[in-house]
């Protein structure tokens, strides 16, 4: 299955210092796409990165997308504490005819802290 | 900014009952989800739905599982009779290849 597997588990920072966290995969994939859960709340999309791209910014976010070794890594400059929430991988392939839709296999997750 | 939302937020029910969670997806998508998410653990694909049909279920949507687009804008998810291991967080998601997430149902079956 194209299972995102994330790591680390946990990872807990002081703020401003920087946050990787890692997640790998199975199989072909069109796209992957990052998620930021706070607790018991809902997903928040962070970003998508195409399977024909290595590197995607968003503000404080960078992404990038390693196909060969079916890897990827969110990478969250100068942490603040709000940015404690778990955050997942999600990887696609496309559903329809036309390829423009897809289900997500979610990872497991890394759990972020970030103190003051 | 447009948001899919859903409700309730929460959502108690007695085993063997029916419940019915409600969303609404922004309105120029065209594909929508439901997912789960047990405590603690992934959050799981449920179903897809296009164009007035499931495009695609898992094996956790089975004949207790139902999906309707009853009005053009809300899409609601139907389990018949309640199992306890069907508590869980259930999300909704609208969107194409960018998937956005409702804030979830927590429905919680005694």
């Amino acid at each position: 299955s194209q299972q995102g597997e994330e790591d680390p588990q946990a990872l807990s920072i002081q703020e401003g210092e920087n946050a990787t966290m890692n997640c790998s995969y199975k199989t072909s994939i069109n796209n992957l796409q990052w998620y930021r859960q706070n607790s018991g709340r809902g997903l928040v999309h962070l970003i998508l990165i195409r399977s024909n791209e290595r590197e995607k910014h968003s503000g404080r976010l960078r992404v990038t997308l390693d196909t060969s070794k079916k890897s990827s890594s969110l990478l969250i400059t100068a942490s603040r504490a709000a940015d404690t929430a778990s955050y997942f991988c999600a990887t696609d392939a496309p559903l329809s005819p036309t390829g423009t839709a897809s289900k997500l296999t979610f990872g497991t997750g890394t759990r972020l802290q970030v103190t003051l | 900014e447009p948001e899919v939302t859903q409700t309730p937020s929460h959502q108690v029910t007695q085993m063997g009952q029916e419940v019915i969670l409600r969303c609404v997806p922004i309105s120029n998508h065209l594909y929508f989800y439901w997912y789960r998410q047990i405590l603690g653990q992934k959050v799981e694909f449920l179903v897809s739905f296009y164009n007035n049909e499931i495009s695609e279920k898992s094996e956790i949507f089975d004949d207790q599982f139902s999906v309707e687009r009853p009005d053009g804008s809300n899409f609601t998810l139907k389990i018949r009779s309640t199992k306890l291991e069907d508590s869980a967080m259930y999300f909704c998601a609208s969107g194409g290849w960018e998937q956005f997430f409702g804030p979830g149902t927590r429905l919680t079956v005694l």
